[in-house]
Order: C-alpha cells, then sequence, then structure tokens
C-alpha cells in the first residue's frame, strides 16, 4: 500500500498569514499532486509535479505556490492566505503512466480566519 | 459547469439492496473512468477503474462503461453499513497525461 503523509493535519492561521503544507511519499512515485476538496465543488486540483524541480499549474492555482524539492517531498505554500483558502488539502502521488492510480495522503484541513 | 457529473447527489439504501451510480463527462477526449471511495473523515481510495466498453466486476462492485456517450455507471450489490461513503468519479484523457477531473460525488448511506 502506497504511503502518502502530510502535515500538519489541522491548521487555523488569520487572513493575511503564511502557511505551509508539507506532503511527503516513499513509495519512489515521480508524481506529487495537490488538490483542496470543499463541499459543493468535489476535488480540484491546484498544482502538479513529475519530478524533483517540475511544477505543473492544476486546475485552480491562483493564490497558491508550490516546490517539489526532492522525490518525496512536495509543498504547497499560501503566502497570503484568504478566508477562501479555508479548505481540505489533499495530497496524492502516483507512479509515471497516463492511467497510473493516484494514492492520497490523510488530508489537512486549513481555516483561515 | 463540472466535466465531471455524478448522479444522484445522494443515496439511501437498506441493507442488503442495490445501489446505482452514475457518472458523465462531457470532456470528448476522456478514455479512462476511475471510482474512488472516501469514507467519513478519511482519504479517497480507489475502488476501480475502467478503459474498455463494457463491464467489470470485483466481488460486490460492477463497473459499466459506454465511452460512446462517456458514461459509467457504479453498481454495488448486496450493500452493507461499511459501503456508506462518499464515491467519487474521475476521468482522465491521454492527453491529459496523470491529471484526473473529479466529480462532485454521490453520498451513499446504507441503512441496516
Amino acid at each position: 500500500e502506497a504511503a502518502v503523509t502530510q502535515s500538519p493535519r489541522n491548521k487555523v492561521t488569520v487572513t493575511g498569514g503564511n502557511v505551509t503544507l508539507s506532503c511527503r511519499q516513499t513509495n519512489s512515485h515521480n508524481y506529487m499532486y495537490w488538490y483542496r476538496q470543499d463541499t459543493g465543488h468535489g476535488l480540484r486540483l491546484i498544482h502538479y509535479s513529475y519530478g524533483a524541480g517540475n511544477l505543473q499549474i492544476g486546475d485552480v492555482p491562483d493564490g497558491y505556490k508550490a516546490t517539489r524539492t526532492t522525490q518525496e517531498d512536495f509543498f504547497l505554500l499560501l503566502e497570503l492566505a484568504s478566508p477562501s483558502q479555508t479548505s481540505l488539502y489533499f495530497c496524492a502521488s502516483s507512479g509515471t503512466g497516463n492511467y497510473a492510480e493516484q494514492f492520497f495522503g490523510p488530508g489537512t484541513r486549513l481555516t483561515v480566519l | 459547469q463540472q466535466k465531471v457529473q455524478q448522479s444522484p447527489e445522494s443515496l439511501i439504501v437498506p441493507e442488503g439492496g442495490m445501489a446505482s451510480l452514475n457518472c458523465t463527462s462531457s470532456d470528448r477526449n476522456v478514455d479512462y473512468f476511475w471510482w474512488y471511495r472516501q469514507h467519513s473523515g478519511k482519504s479517497p481510495k480507489m475502488l476501480m477503474s475502467i478503459f474498455s466498453n463494457g463491464e467489470k466486476e470485483e466481488g460486490r462492485f460492477t463497473v459499466h462503461l459506454n465511452k460512446a456517450s462517456l458514461h459509467t455507471s457504479l453498481h454495488i450489490r448486496d450493500s452493507q453499513p461499511s459501503d456508506s461513503a462518499l464515491y467519487l468519479c474521475a476521468a482522465a484523457s491521454n492527453s491529459a497525461g496523470n491529471k484526473l477531473t473529479f466529480g462532485i460525488g454521490t453520498r451513499v448511506l446504507v441503512r441496516p
């Protein structure tokens, strides 16, 4: 079973604050993803990466930066957090290949006051 | 407009009954579908995938795909309370590489 971990699991910040969400996978997967999940919108892709130093824009990237420092580690950065970014954030990883299964981490619940 | 539409939004099924969930993509490039299951407070986990026309069965779960209409359905027979969850449909296309587009989901409640 693929292992994806996220930290922190819960985070509260204020409007305008700086937040970094961390994700680590230990399955030698090339691809990593950041999603947000909101009621009425489902899972939406923010950013993804196919290797260290690579970054691809997802479907809802505004207000988010991401950085892939190693094959294992993928970070999501909110530099000026806004209440609209209150959400449940999931990281996922997958192998190479167009139809590789994605394995999800446990999620980080972020609240922006 | 969601590119992946799921119906119904929610479903109540008696224990031992059949649950039927639907999913349609509006993207003509889509050629692969996934079904993920997400229990309350947990992360999504892949349940089944399908890319060929027809049917695929794994235990109590059956997936159908009609590529011409870009419609897939998931059927759960002999539903158990442990099947109560949010079921997410995701679509992928060769041109989009590893990107998945998810629907909003169908919430299934199995009543004992």
